[in-house]
């Protein structure tokens, strides 16, 4: 069982490249949100999604994509990137069932730097 | 929209003295959740307050949510330096549901040995 993982663990980008983030859990959570933490502000959420086909928006979505085509993935795209979007990113999933509902289980994050 | 605001944004301790961190909302909270996050790593679910007033222990630490429902507080007996860390407390920001949570600034605890 390897809860939440993220691929890559660092990546540089120039202005204006695209790229997507990967994210995976096998705990089979109807939940997975994507964050972004910098420094002095805590964690933001981005994006969220409540099952396969259904996403919606966080606090700060403006230049970020997502999907959730299945329960495991949750891919989060930067369009056009941007030096504001230098930060790191979190993916989390929980489950609304059971013991253990609403706790959020977070991935190792992405350490994301655009130039 | 909602606020959540933790305080101090940083504490030092010797090793063995206390420590406590607070979070207040800005409106009444369904739940509060406790996360911490060591230097480097990614949060880690601590724990989840429902009821108005409920305390939990979890060996030195003791949480508390207000009567209210709007603040709460961690609560570490005889830090360690294995307490350092930054704790964070989260709130749905829609009155209700977790789908939605946001999250204060977070207390960056460090332990002098």
């Amino acid at each position: 069982n390897a809860g939440v993982t993220q691929t890559p663990k660092f990546q540089v980008l120039k202005t204006g490249q695209s790229m997507t983030l990967q994210c995976a859990q096998d705990m089979n959570h109807e939940y997975m949100s994507w964050y972004r933490q910098d420094p002095g502000m805590g964690l933001r959420l981005i994006h969220y999604s409540v099952g396969a086909g259904i996403t919606d928006q966080g606090e700060v979505p403006n230049g970020y994509n997502v999907s959730r085509s299945t329960t495991e993935d949750f891919p989060l795209r930067l369009l056009s990137a941007a030096p504001s979007q230098t930060s790191v990113y979190f993916c989390a999933s929980s489950s609304f069932r059971g013991l253990n509902e609403g706790e959020q289980y977070f991935g190792p994050g992405t350490r994301l730097t655009v130039t | 929209g909602q606020q959540v605001m933790q305080i101090p944004q940083y504490q030092h301790v010797q090793e063995g003295e206390d420590f406590t961190t607070y979070c207040n909302s800005s409106t009444t909270l369904s739940n509060i959740q406790w996360y911490k996050q060591r230097p480097g790593g990614h949060p880690v679910f601590l724990i989840q307050l429902v009821k108005s007033g409920e305390v939990k222990k979890q060996k030195r630490l003791t949480f508390q949510f207000g009567e209210a429902k709007k603040n709460s507080s961690l609560h570490i007996t005889a830090t360690q330096t294995t307490d350092v860390g930054t704790y964070f407390c989260a709130g749905p920001n829609d009155g209700g549901s977790n789908y939605k949570l946001t999250f204060g600034k977070g207390t960056l605890l460090t332990v002098n040995p």
